[in-house]
């Protein structure tokens, strides 16, 4: 595997701000893609970040280093639907196309 | 525009038996691939083509999985014999092409295998 490593569960209130992390190991980075997927559902692409630096997409921001093999989901104003499973995946210029994929982080999101 | 289409959304079949499940992607997209997920994980690729081609199959168990896309546009994933083993939704993705491109996954099918 490529050691894509991320939380297994947070929780948070309505209205607050929730930081998921995720660290990988790889060879030949080829960037990282941040999916949220619902209950039963397809996940649906939030963000992709290749170089260095904060992506900011509403209430939404993704963070890279790629020095320190790592990057995070900032989610602020948080809303009860926001409540979902968060996928960090990477991709490797090696095996073009191919994503490597984190377990997810089950969010769930109190009123 | 539609996205991925699969089907069907479920099925319930018994071990041994032979199941199928057909993915349409995006209108113009090159790239397919087929996913697997387990419960509390996330998707790992077992196929994925460029058209009509199979360019990267190295994760799929070629004794029992079979897969094709034969015009470059809708594919079919086969598994037979199923096991037990098998159950867990299979994911179907399109992009335009392979590398930096997003991927746009349709619903899924899940299987359940008694």
């Amino acid at each position: 595997g490529q050691n894509i490593d991320q939380p297994t569960e947070m929780t948070a209130t309505e209205g607050a701000i929730v930081q998921i992390n995720c660290t990988y190991q790889t060879s030949g980075f080829n960037g990282l893609f941040w999916y949220q997927q619902h209950a039963g559902e397809a996940p649906t692409f939030l963000s992709y970040n290749v170089l260095d630096g904060l992506e900011e997409k509403g209430r939404f921001s993704s963070f890279l280093s790629r020095s320190k093999g790592y990057s995070y989901l900032l989610l602020k104003e948080l809303q009860m639907k926001d409540s979902a499973s968060y996928l960090c995946a990477v991709a490797r210029g090696s095996t073009l196309g191919r994503l490597y994929f984190g377990r997810g982080t089950q969010l769930t999101v109190w009123p | 525009e539609a996205g991925v289409v699969q089907s069907p959304r479920y099925k319930i079949i018994e071990k041994k038996q032979p199941v199928a499940f057909w993915c349409n992607p995006i209108s113009g997209h090159n790239t397919l691939y087929w996913y697997l997920q387990n419960l509390g994980q996330g998707p790992e690729l077992l196929i994925r083509y460029e058209n009509e081609e199979a360019v990267d199959d190295s994760q799929l168990p070629k004794d029992r999985f079979s897969a094709e896309r034969l015009k470059g546009v809708d594919s079919t994933l086969k598994i037979q014999p199923a096991e037990l083993g098998d159950s867990a939704v299979y994911l179907c993705a399109s992009s335009l092409r392979a590398g930096q491109e997003t991927q746009y996954f349709g619903p899924g099918t899940r299987l359940l295998v008694l």
